[in-house]
């Protein structure tokens, strides 16, 4: 069965400062990978997606986000934070066999001014 | 383009109650997904549907959850009887397609919350 951890719940940053969100994925065969974010009041938006190719995929707003096959990770960074970045952002996989999202639990991202 | 549509956005019931929950999907998306967010999780599958047919309903509680999309566009969610672990966001999804490894990515709607009380 697929699954997804993230390993920090909560992260609190002052803006301009880097950042960096693990997810690890369980799963045997080829994967599609996404970061979602969620802001306030807001609905599930794709930050960006890993199909095949380059593993280092660009997203909006600065995100970046790499696939390391051999450590199964798919960490999300980004440079600079800004305010605006406060938000939740959830690591998610579909696998061949299945092509609904399994999804992570989420890390909570504050951005302090 | 329009984004999925859910309605309600907010509904809050007594346990053993039933509820609806109502989804459109992106015009031209052949498969929709619902599923459940329960706070502090992520969102975890439900149902999917392909055109008006079950993709995929092993999560689905069926003593008490059901879903239908009969003509292949939009869909509803009921539980009935409602229990106090059902508190939690509805989401629906759709999708374009999803034959093979195709480039799947999945747009979402603003949930349901329900609260049962």
């Amino acid at each position: 069965a697929q699954s997804v951890s993230q390993h920090n719940h909560h992260v609190i940053l002052s803006e301009a400062a880097s950042l960096e969100l693990g997810c690890n994925y369980s799963y045997g065969g080829t994967v599609n990978l996404f970061w979602y974010v969620q802001y306030p009041g807001q609905h599930l938006q794709l930050l960006l997606k890993y199909f095949s190719g380059d593993p280092l995929v660009k997203g909006i707003k600065g995100f970046e986000a790499e696939f390391i096959k051999s450590k199964f990770s798919f960490n999300l960074r980004k440079p600079s934070v800004q305010w605006s970045d406060t938000a939740e952002y959830f690591c998610a996989v579909t696998g061949t066999g299945r092509r609904a999202l399994t999804f992570g639990s989420g890390t909570r991202l504050q951005v302090q001014p | 383009e329009a984004g999925v549509a859910q309605s309600p956005r907010y509904k809050i019931i007594e346990k053993r109650q039933s509820v609806a929950f109502w989804c459109n999907p992106i015009s031209g998306h052949a498969t929709l997904y619902w599923y459940q967010q329960i706070l502090g999780q992520g969102p975890k599958l439900l149902i999917q549907f392909q055109n008006n047919g079950v993709v995929d309903d092993s999560q689905l509680p069926k003593d008490r959850f059901s879903a239908e999309r009969l003509k292949g566009v939009d869909s509803t969610l009921k539980i009935q009887p409602a229990k106090l672990e059902d508190s939690a966001v509805y989401l629906c999804a759709s999708s374009l397609r999803t034959s093979g490894l195709a480039k799947n990515i999945q747009y979402f709607g603003a949930g349901t919350r329900l609260s049962v009380l």
